[in-house]
């Protein structure tokens, strides 16, 4: 199970383009990497995954370096309702399926 | 869009009570699990269900907590004798496979044992 290291938190503005980094040096070959956000008293949810390059949807992208040692989730013009927790999840399918969640980047974003 | 429903919202017991939270997953899903989250920490897995048996347990789902799908909709988690402990927020979550991309985690009921 690749372990994963995130900032606990960050701090931005509205408007900002906002980078949040995930270590994950363990990857394994078939480990896919996953995001999930988390607002106060919600359950999480699913942002975006990837295997290698580049993935984007309507909420952010995700940049995978040819190493695959990292990841970094990038949330484009970050508005007050983006605050939340965002968690780092690698290797999720060898885990039977089960999310196992670390403490996550808790980003909150300023006016 | 369909989604994961919980009830209760909240659900305030006394110690050594028995506390049943309820679920109803998304209907063409076929995995369900619980999570749960104490105040300020992460999230933690408790249970994945298939196929009306258990998948997977964590340390935390002992011999005190159960699951069960009565109907075919919901889904649900008993806890036999409650502690204090097991104050923290439950969330239920289902996905269409075992690997699916994705689950859909509901609203979640705050349980406080007292």
């Amino acid at each position: 199970l690749a372990k994963t290291t995130q900032p606990i938190s960050m701090d931005s503005y509205e408007g900002q383009e906002v980078n949040i980094t995930c270590s994950h040096n363990n990857i394994a070959t078939n480990d896919y990497i996953t995001w999930y956000q988390q607002f106060p008293s919600q359950g999480p949810r699913f942002i975006i995954q990837g295997y290698k390059t580049k993935v984007t949807n309507e909420v952010a992208s995700l940049f995978i370096p040819a190493d695959r040692k990292s990841s970094t989730l990038s949330l484009p013009r970050v508005s007050l309702s983006d605050t939340a927790v965002y968690y780092c999840l690698v290797g999720i399918y060898n885990q039977g399926g089960k999310l196992i969640f670390g403490q996550g980047t808790e980003l909150s974003v300023k006016p | 869009e369909p989604e994961v429903t919980q009830t209760p919202s909240h659900q305030v017991t006394q110690m050594g009570q028995e506390v049943i939270l309820r679920c109803v997953p998304i209907s063409n899903h076929l995995y369900f699990y619980w999570y749960r989250q104490i105040l300020g920490q992460k999230v933690e897995f408790l249970v994945s269900f298939y196929n009306n048996e258990i998948s997977e347990k964590s340390e935390i789902f002992d011999d005190q907590f159960s699951v069960e799908r009565p109907d075919g909709s919901n889904f649900t988690l008993k806890i036999r004798s409650t502690k204090l402990e097991d104050s923290a927020m439950y969330f239920c979550a289902s996905s269409r496979g075992l690997a699916a991309n994705e689950q859909f985690f509901g609203p979640g009921t705050r349980l406080t044992v007292l």
